[in-house]
């Protein structure tokens, strides 16, 4: 297994268009998160995924985002019509059971709204 | 709000110099991690801590959980140059949510030849 993949790694797009990223998580993980890192900062949650249900979403998701999980394994997040302020790093990471022990994180994507 | 607080920010350093870096909070962790990030990667975990008190070694790093499970520290001995990267610290609240983590703002360390 190669960890986390995501895709792309990076993405520059002008202000008003859509996005959407992937992440595939380690085959046995039933567990897959999306967090978001702005420069100087650690990552912060925005959602979370147990299987195909999406247990808990953040108030930084708004509804501009949009996160989907179809069938358990690979999930995509979308953003419609981009901000300036939605440059950030999105990572996504993966995990086997009821706990922290043992998150995976991917590389990212690196987003640039111009 | 549950905020995480590392300390210091930065740190420039010569090789083979020791350094400690600090992870804090007001409230009780059900558990801590570490983590190291270079840049433009993903953070890679160091180590997962769950016991007050708890110390772990992993070669030359040494990590320590507090008593009252509010506080963390990461040693590093006879720092290298690929030690340089950004630390962070994150923890799961007692109480909380057992898979979320919250993280710090990070030390970003530098390990000069």
């Amino acid at each position: 297994d190669t960890g986390v993949s995501q895709d792309p790694r990076h993405k520059i797009t002008k202000r008003g268009q859509n996005v959407t990223f992937r992440c595939d998580p380690i085959s046995e993980h039933n567990r897959l998160y999306w967090y978001r890192q702005t420069l100087g900062q650690g990552p912060e949650f925005l959602t979370y995924f147990q299987n195909e249900a999406q247990l808990e979403k953040s108030r930084l998701l708004s509804d501009r985002f949009s996160a989907e999980r179809p069938k358990g394994s690979f999930s995509t997040l979308e953003i419609q019509r981009t901000e300036q302020g939605d440059s950030a790093m999105y990572l996504c990471a993966s995990s086997l059971g009821a706990s922290i022990d043992g998150y995976t994180f991917g590389s990212g994507t690196r987003l640039t709204v111009v | 709000t549950q905020l995480l607080e590392q300390s210091p920010q930065f740190l420039s350093i010569q090789e083979g110099e020791n350094l400690t870096v600090y992870c804090n909070s007001s409230s009780v962790f059900s558990s801590l991690q570490w983590y190291r990030q270079e840049p433009g990667e993903g953070p890679v975990l160091l180590v997962t801590v769950v016991t007050g008190g708890e110390v772990k070694k992993l070669k030359r790093l040494t990590f320590q959980f507090g008593d009252a499970r509010k506080d963390s520290s990461l040693h590093i001995t006879a720092a290298q140059p690929g030690d340089t990267g950004l630390y962070l610290c994150a923890g799961a609240w007692s109480g909380g949510s057992n898979y979320k983590l919250t993280f710090g703002k990070g030390t970003l360390l530098t390990v000069n030849p």
